[in-house]
């Protein structure tokens, strides 16, 4: 299985408050993915980076913000949580090649905003 | 609209039993196709990927078959395990754009019984 580690696996917080989903990869990946994933739909792209410095907004809208100071990090930041957040998040690395590339996934972490 | 539809959305099956999933999409231009598992509460993991001039490729009990010219792709699984119960997605990859962007499917969620 691939090198791509996210924390917490599970999260259940108040609205407004702050959190910061981590993910890091040891394969050395310049591209990196934040996916979300609800039960039955598909995943949707909400932030990539295809280096250090260099942060995209991806297909779907999100109040979060993400960072990129190291290859091997990537968190994702939602500054006021709110219960339209809850939802799976799935980090995601891959080669520089994309287009014939495997995504390599995390485990996920799974927010509740209660 | 660039789509990629799955289906049926859940199979039950015994285990031992051979089944079949079907991908039909209408992304275009098209560059691969790849099947992903993913077990409950773990990231998604690469099965197969196919390009434009490949229609068939295997992997262990695993086989995935392309048609370019109909837009259809399947993923027949040989002979089931208990551990073959996950979500099977499908994912398009087109060319063209510098982001080489991914189209998911929703998913087939296989249950096999004993």
């Amino acid at each position: 299985e691939a090198d791509i580690y996210q924390t917490p696996r599970y999260l259940v917080i108040g609205t407004g408050k702050k959190i910061t989903l981590e993910c890091s990869q040891t394969m050395g990946h310049d591209k990196m993915y934040w996916y979300q994933q609800d039960p039955g739909m598909e995943l949707h792209l909400i932030h990539y980076s295809y280096g250090v410095n260099s942060t995209e907004k991806g297909d779907l809208s999100s109040e979060s913000t993400v960072s990129r100071i190291r290859t091997e990090h990537f968190p994702l930041t939602l500054e006021s949580a709110r219960p339209s957040h809850t939802s799976q998040y799935l980090c995601a690395s891959s080669e520089p090649d994309r287009g014939n590339s495997p995504l390599h996934f995390g485990n996920g972490t799974r927010l509740t905003v209660t | 609209k660039n789509q990629v539809e799955q289906s049926p959305q859940s199979l039950i099956i015994l285990e031992g039993k051979n089944c079949t999933l079907q991908c039909n999409y209408t992304v275009s231009p098209f560059s691969n196709l790849r099947w992903y598992k993913q077990d409950t509460g773990r990231g998604p993991v690469s099965l197969t990927i196919m390009t434009f001039s490949e229609n068939t490729k295997s992997n262990g009990r695993y086989t995935a078959t392309l048609d370019a010219d109909t837009k259809q792709s399947s993923l027949h699984i040989t002979a089931s395990q208990l551990s073959d119960s996950a979500s099977y997605i499908c994912v398009v990859s087109d060319r063209g754009s510098t982001l080489g962007r991914l189209y998911f499917g929703r998913g087939t969620q296989l249950t096999v019984w004993p």
